[in-house]
């Protein structure tokens, strides 16, 4: 079994671009497909990034993915933060022995 | 138009059992994989459990033991049945619709809150 780690906490102004890290402990960030999923404050998750890179239809072009093998880890990019983006985001990926696995949750803040 | 209304939750004492549902539309759970993730409150998201289109079944270590998913196929409804509850189960229980390829969850339900408490 693996984990996955994100920052606590994110802040950043409107207009701009936040990077939110998700590190995998051990085996290859590329052998299984990265996820993101939005949280906003009592409500569900929903997906805005699948397969490592891919967008949901619905999703802005503002959200991207991207995995880095020498650092083991994916990235969640946001560029031109809304205010609505303020929620925490989850990454997630699937360990080879039939178990799902969630990062512990990035809190974004946009001030 | 997919939908996952869960029901269940409330109020239970340690070692208690209890069973949670998700009332499924818009698509058949059992041509589909189907999980239960829960969420502490105030914590980050937890894989419970998942029932896979075949029936297989598979559990977190933490639950293992305890918790059984299962499905009524003409109900088109998911369970999960949660025996010797502890107050670490606290969580708002979220069922969940896996993608087409399995890898991720596409669609999830409202939630329903087990407050696990003497």
């Amino acid at each position: 079994n693996f984990m996955l780690t994100q920052p606590h906490s994110v802040s950043e102004s409107p207009g701009k671009t936040v990077t939110i890290s998700c590190t995998r402990s051990s085996g290859s960030i590329a052998s299984n497909y990265v996820q993101w999923y939005q949280q906003r404050p009592g409500s569900s998750p929903t997906t805005v990034i699948y397969e490592d890179n891919q967008r949901p239809s619905g999703v802005p072009d503002r959200f991207s993915g991207s995995i880095d093998s020498s650092s083991n880890s994916a990235s969640l990019t946001i560029s031109g933060l809304k205010t609505e983006d303020e929620a925490d985001y989850y990454c997630q990926s699937y360990d080879s022995s039939n178990h799902w696995v969630f990062g512990g949750g990035t809190k974004l803040t946009v001030l | 138009e997919v939908q996952l209304v869960e029901s269940g939750g409330g109020l239970i004492q340690p070692g208690g059992s209890l069973r949670l549902s998700c009332a499924a539309s818009g698509f058949t759970v059992s041509s589909n994989y189907m999980s239960w993730v829960r969420q502490a409150p105030g914590k980050g998201l937890e894989w419970v459990s998942v029932i896979y289109s075949g029936g297989s079944t598979y559990y977190a270590d933490s639950v293992k033991g305890r918790f059984t998913i299962s499905r009524d196929n003409s109900k088109n409804t998911l369970y999960l049945q949660m025996n010797s509850l502890r107050a670490e189960d606290t969580a708002v229980y979220y069922c969940a619709k896996h993608d087409s390829s399995g890898w991720y969850f596409d669609y999830w339900g409202q939630g329903t809150l087990v407050t696990v408490s003497s």
